[in-house]
C-alpha cells in the first residue's frame, strides 16, 4: 500500500515566523509535489520534485521554498510566514510507471498563520 | 490551456439513488483523466483514470466513469449510493509532467 505522511497534521504560526512541513513517502516514487487547498481553488501546486536534490516551482511559489534531501523526504519551507498562507497543504508522491501518473496523497496539514 | 470544470459544486442524492457528478475539460491534447474522492479530513484518494481504450472505466466501490471525446466530458456515475460515499469528488486532467489540473471538486451529500 502506498503511503505519504505528512507532519504535522495541525500547526499554529505567527506572522513573520519560519514554518517547515515535512513529508515521507515510501512508494519510492521519483516524483513529489506539494498542493495547498482553499475553499473555491481546488488544489494548486507549490512545488515539486523529480528527485532528491531537485526542486521545481509550480503554479504559486511565491513565499514558499522546498527542499528534497532524499527520495524519501520532501519539505515546503515558509520562510516569513502570513496570513494568505494559512490553508490546508497536501504533499502527494507520483507514480508514472503505467504511463497515467497517479498520485497519492498526504492527509493534510491545516496550517493556521496568526 | 488545459482546464477541468465540475459545473456541480454540490450534490444531493437519497441513499440507494443513482448518481452522477459532471465534468467537462479542455485540452488539446490525449488527456489522462482521472476522478479522486476527499473524506473529511483526508488526502485525495484515486477512485479511477482513464487514459486509453474502452471509453468506460470501472473503479473502486462500484463507481465508473464515461469518456466522451466529442462532448469533452468525463463524468463519474455510480448505480446506488450509499451514505458512506459522502465525500467531495475531484476531476482531474493530466497533461503530462507536472502539468495535473484539478477541478473545483463536487460535494456529494447522501441523505438517508
Amino acid at each position: 500500500e502506498a503511503a505519504v505522511t505528512q507532519s504535522p497534521r495541525n500547526k499554529v504560526a505567527v506572522t513573520g515566523g519560519k514554518v517547515t512541513l515535512s513529508c515521507n513517502q515510501t512508494n519510492n516514487h521519483n516524483n513529489m509535489y506539494w498542493y495547498r487547498q482553499d475553499t473555491g481553488h481546488g488544489l494548486r501546486l507549490i512545488h515539486y520534485s523529480y528527485g532528491a536534490g531537485s526542486t521545481e516551482k509550480g503554479d504559486i511559489p511565491d513565499g514558499y521554498k522546498a527542499s528534497r534531501p532524499s527520495q524519501e523526504n520532501f519539505s515546503l519551507i515558509l520562510e516569513l510566514a502570513t496570513p494568505s498562507q494559512t490553508s490546508v497543504y497536501f504533499c502527494a508522491s507520483g507514480d508514472a510507471r503505467t504511463g497515467a501518473e497517479t498520485l497519492y496523497f498526504g492527509s493534510g496539514t491545516r496550517l493556521t498563520v496568526l | 490551456a488545459q482546464s477541468v470544470t465540475q459545473p456541480d459544486a454540490r450534490v444531493t442524492v437519497s441513499e440507494g439513488a443513482s448518481l452522477q457528478l459532471r465534468c467537462k475539460y479542455s485540452y488539446s491534447g490525449t488527456p489522462y483523466l482521472f476522478w479522486y474522492v476527499q473524506y473529511p479530513r483526508q488526502g485525495l484518494q484515486l477512485l479511477l483514470k482513464y487514459y486509453s481504450g474502452d471509453p468506460v472505466v470501472q473503479g473502486v466501490n462500484g463507481f465508473e466513469a464515461e469518456f466522451s471525446k466529442s462532448n469533452s466530458s468525463f463524468h463519474l456515475r455510480k448505480a446506488s449510493v450509499h451514505w458512506s460515499d459522502s465525500a467531495v469528488y475531484f476531476c482531474v486532467l493530466s497533461a503530462g509532467g507536472y502539468k495535473v489540473v484539478f477541478g473545483s471538486g463536487t460535494r456529494l451529500l447522501v441523505s438517508p
